[in-house]
């Protein structure tokens, strides 16, 4: 079935500690995002990129890395894990990077930093 | 600022009709999207306005008002399914999308 996976689906990190979140697409759209999401507020973007080779920042970026080597793979990195970063992560994909295409979302990863 | 303001909870019952309103004050304007929520679940879309007027698609509808920075989701004939949350999004001039925090409804029998 064609959508976004995401890994892990949950998990539980140590502060200080790295953290990759996994995310592929099989549809081949140009564009991938990733969002916080957390309780009482809207979806935040934390990095998209428009194309494979080019990312950029979000409204939330500070404390998170990405990288875009291929169409398909767009991994979210923490590289010290801080307790304000406890959230649910989605990963999102659309055809074209114009913002008026329909996001597709993966299922999330619930992170919870103690 | 741009801001996305929708209510936070609104009850209906099964079978009646529901308007989830949402206004919204963006830097520029290029659509507005509405997306469904199940609890626990990963956000799905359900429409976009671009242009004012009254999309139909189903039993979902959704209207949208430029002058007035205004859209509202219509669901009708509602079933118990329908309990999720709504999110609104509005495109920006950078095509970057600002969400509200969504409206979570509840169906009752």
């Amino acid at each position: 079935i064609a959508g976004i996976t995401q890994a892990p689906t949950s998990q539980i990190l140590a502060a200080g500690r790295r953290m990759t979140l996994r995310c592929t697409q099989d549809m081949r759209h140009n564009a991938m995002y990733w969002y916080r999401q957390d309780l009482g507020l809207g979806l935040r973007l934390i990095h998209y990129s428009n194309t494979a080779g080019t990312t950029g920042k979000g409204e939330v970026p500070d404390g998170y890395s990405v990288s875009r080597a291929n169409t398909d793979d767009f991994p979210l990195t923490l590289a010290s894990a801080v307790p304000s970063q406890t959230s649910v992560y989605f990963c999102a994909s659309s055809e074209g990077g114009d913002g008026n295409s329909p996001l597709h979302f993966g299922n999330g990863t619930r992170l919870t930093v103690t | 600022g741009q801001n996305i303001d929708q209510p936070t909870e609104m009850t209906a019952t099964e079978g009646a009709i529901v308007q989830i309103n949402c206004t919204y004050q963006t830097s520029g304007f290029n659509g507005l999207f509405w997306y469904q929520q199940h609890a626990g679940e990963a956000p799905t879309f359900l429409s976009y306005n671009v242009l004012d007027g009254l999309e139909e698609k189903g039993r979902f509808s959704s209207f949208l008002s430029r002058s007035k920075g205004y859209s509202y989701l219509l669901l009708k004939e509602l079933q118990m399914k329908d309990s999720a949350s709504y999110l609104c999004a509005s495109s920006d001039s950078n095509y970057q999308l600002i969400w509200g925090a969504g409206t979570k409804l509840i169906i009752k029998p």
